[in-house]
C-alpha cells in the first residue's frame, strides 16, 4: 500500500516552454503533498507544500509564478514549470501524506521526474 | 532553521563488513527521523522511521538509533552486501510537518 506515482519519469523540453509533472497517490487519499527538487549529488530541497483544495505554500526563494502547483483532488497534485530554462533542469520528487503531513505520519515518495531543459 | 548533516559523504567497504552512517541535526525539537535509501536516478525508499519518543528501530539487518537531546542518529547495516550500494538519506520532521534532509552518504559495497 501507500504507492505514489509520478508522470512523466523523464522529460526533455526546449527553453521557454512549460512542463507539467503529475503526482498521484494510487491507493490512499493524500490531504497533503510536497514537492522537492534535487540537484546532482545534493540533498532534496522542499519547494512547496500543497493541501487539497487550497493554495500551495512555497518555501523561501521559490518563485510561485514559475512553479505552479495545483492540488485539485485528494489523489492528484501537479507541478508546472513555466517558461523553463536550463537552470530549471533537475530531479523533481513529490511525496504524499495521508493525514496532516509529517509529524507522526509518513510521507510516501514518488519515483521522481528528471527534467532537462535544452 | 533545521540543518541536517551526514557524515561521511561517501563510504566504500568490502562485502560482509558492517556499515555505520551518521546523521546530526541542529534543532532537537523534532517529531520523527527517517532514513531513506536512494538508488541512482530513482526516488526514495523509506527504510526506518523513529518517532521522537523512541530510541531505536530495527528492520532486518538495519538498526537506527536516535539521541534527540544530542541531535544525533546512527544507521547500522550489518553484514553489508553489494546490493546495499546506494545513497542513504537522513531526514527529520519538525513541528511544521516538513522534512529536512541531509545531503546523504553514498555507500559502495565491494564484492
Amino acid at each position: 500500500g501507500a504507492v505514489v506515482s509520478q508522470h512523466p519519469s523523464w522529460v526533455i523540453c526546449k527553453s521557454g516552454t512549460s512542463v507539467k509533472i503529475e503526482c498521484r497517490s494510487l491507493d490512499f487519499q493524500a490531504t497533503t503533498m510536497f514537492w522537492y527538487r534535487q540537484f546532482p549529488k545534493q540533498s532534496l530541497m522542499l519547494m512547496a507544500t500543497s493541501n487539497e483544495g487550497s493554495k500551495a505554500t512555497y518555501e523561501q526563494g521559490v518563485e510561485k509564478d514559475k512553479f505552479l502547483i495545483n492540488h485539485a483532488s485528494l489523489t492528484l497534485s501537479t507541478l508546472t514549470v513555466t517558461s523553463a530554462h536550463p537552470e530549471d533542469s533537475s530531479f523533481y520528487i513529490c511525496s504524499a501524506s495521508a493525514v496532516g503531513g509529517g509529524g507522526t505520519d509518513t510521507q510516501y515518495f514518488g519515483p521522481g521526474t528528471r527534467l532537462t531543459v535544452l | 532553521k533545521q540543518e541536517v548533516t551526514q557524515i561521511p559523504a561517501a563510504l566504500s567497504v568490502p562485502e560482509g563488513e558492517n556499515l555505520v552512517l551518521n546523521c546530526s541535526f541542529t534543532d532537537s525539537a523534532i517529531y520523527n527521523l527517517q532514513w531513506f535509501r536512494q538508488d541512482p536516478g530513482k526516488g526514495l525508499t523509506s527504510l526506518l522511521l523513529i518517532q521522537s519518543s523512541q530510541r531505536e528501530q530495527t528492520s532486518g539487518r538495519l538498526n537506527a538509533s536516535l539521541d534527540k537531546s544530542s541531535g544525533r542518529s546512527t544507521l547500522y547495516i550489518a553484514a553489508s552486501q553489494p546490493g546495499d550500494s546506494a545513497t542513504y538519506l537522513c531526514a527529520v520532521s519538525g513541528n511544521d510537518y516538513k522534512l529536512s534532509f541531509g545531503a546523504g552518504t553514498t555507500v559502495t559495497v565491494r564484492a
